[in-house]
């Protein structure tokens, strides 16, 4: 089992509205999760990094969300635009751990 | 400031062949990675080098090799090429050390497609 799920695995929203992903995970010991975007066929781009005392930070329209206690992340898109089409990685590490643990990305698209 | 490169872009193989894809990291970065992404899934970790050294490696076959050069820069090397190793390759560059990954910069990846 993946040790990072995210949902909804793909979604469409019109240009202007707001929209949420979560992250769930069960990596443990807990070191930090980021969030990147990736548009398709490029490398992921970095939005965001949170560690176990933060619980929100935002990256222009981008606003994550940490709960360390329930191993869950969001991240909120605000505002959508049609360049915020794309796969949004959660991403969390282990503490003493040089390895990332990756979930399969939320596909957003944003429609005019 | 550049940020990682990753060379080719783009690669046609067919099966059996070899191939070699080259990283470098951002400058002053001493740790790169190596994922693969197969599409609509995300990246599975291959290798991670730090100081020229293999410091992780993901559940790959010994096909899949790799070497870090004294300027930081990385080569993963593919054998004996099979459909499914068609995906994008990511390479990814941090400051980190041996116990703690840091920020990791993402390059803009290989696609390998095998025939």
């Amino acid at each position: 089992k993946n040790q990072v799920e995210q949902s909804p695995q793909s979604l469409i929203i019109l240009e202007g509205k707001n929209c949420t992903l979560q992250c769930n995970y069960t990596v443990s010991p807990f070191s930090n999760l980021r969030w990147y975007k990736q548009d398709t066929g490029r490398g992921p781009v970095s939005l965001t990094i949170m560690t176990f005392s933060e619980n929100t930070k935002s990256n222009g329209r981008y606003t994550a969300t940490l709960d360390a206690d329930t191993k869950q992340s969001s991240l909120h898109i605000t505002a959508s635009q049609l360049s915020d089409s794309a796969s949004y990685i959660c991403v969390v590490s282990a503490c003493g751990n040089n390895r990332l643990a990756f979930g399969k990305g939320n596909q957003v698209v944003v429609i005019p | 400031d550049a940020g990682v490169t990753q060379s080719p872009t783009h690669l046609i193989k067919t099966r059996g062949q070899h191939v070699t894809l080259r990283c470098s990291p951002i400058s002053g970065h001493k740790s790169v990675s190596w994922y693969q992404q197969v599409l609509g899934q995300g990246p599975q970790f291959i290798f991670q080098y730090y100081e020229k050294e293999e410091r992780g490696r993901g559940n790959f076959p010994d096909r899949f090799s790799a070497r870090q050069f004294p300027n930081y820069s990385s080569e993963l090397n593919v054998n004996a090429l099979l459909l499914g190793d068609s995906a994008l390759y990511l390479c990814a560059s941090s400051q980190a050390g041996t116990n703690s990954i840091g920020e990791q910069f993402f390059g803009p990846g290989t696609r390998l497609t095998v025939l």
